[in-house]
């Protein structure tokens, strides 16, 4: 247990669905992202949000939304997925958009898309 | 571009064996040389290194990183089957926000 909590930990949703995944962090970190790791492929940053706001957005498709309404939770809502979107997707938290300290990851959510 | 390349991509061995994986890194602005465990799904964190030439330890991991040849080893000695895992590399890069560039890794399985 890292401190990390992601849900679901395993969502299979159709290409025409809607669907969210949650993370939650109980470190009092102030800095959030969201990764994907797809097979033989390094993690992917895809967002980061530090205090609420979202500092990073590496050239992620409209499909994926983020959300961060507060420090402790971060959202990211799916809809019009395609099937090259499946993959595990991995929260992490860290103290701040500095990183003088590690990243704790969270279990991942493992999507397929079919 | 920045790019962290990590060697070998897997390492199959015996219960007992001593393991050194490699990593290499092109990286601007370079904060960090991190080690994270990944055996399910979380990555676990192992080591962060900043300084060159100073080793760190746990237990039977120990890691040291060389910013002059730009890369770092992770060693493992007398290996166990609860080793098997993938073990991860990256590079933390300076920036506005910090980034973690991650490589591949490299999939380690211990036999009994």
């Amino acid at each position: 247990e890292t401190g990390v909590t992601q849900t679901p930990r395993h969502l299979v949703m159709g290409m025409t669905n809607k669907k969210s995944l949650k993370c939650e962090q109980h470190l009092g970190h102030n800095a959030m992202y969201w990764y994907k790791q797809s097979a033989k492929k390094p993690l992917e940053l895809m967002f980061v949000y530090s205090l609420e706001e979202r500092v990073e957005n590496n050239s992620v498709p409209s499909r994926f939304s983020p959300e961060c309404p507060n420090s402790s939770h971060l959202f990211l809502h799916l809809h019009t997925l395609q099937p090259e979107d499946s993959a595990l997707y991995l929260c992490a938290s860290s103290q701040d958009r500095v990183l003088s300290t590690e990243a704790f990851f969270g279990q991942g959510t493992r999507l397929t898309v079919v | 571009e920045d790019k962290v390349v990590q060697s070998p991509l897997s390492l199959v061995v015996h219960e007992g064996d001593t393991v050194t994986l490699n990593c290499s890194y092109e990286v601007t602005n370079f904060r960090s040389l991190l080690w994270y465990k990944q055996e399910k799904k979380a990555p676990t964190f192992l080591f962060m290194l900043t300084s060159s030439g100073i080793e760190k330890k746990s237990g039977r991991l120990s890691s040291i990183l060389d910013k002059k040849e730009l890369f770092s080893i992770l060693n493992i000695t007398a290996t166990q089957t609860g080793d098997s895992a993938v073990y991860l590399c990256a590079v933390g890069i300076r920036g506005n926000t910090d980034k973690l560039i991650f490589g591949t890794g490299t999939r380690l399985q211990v036999f009994p």
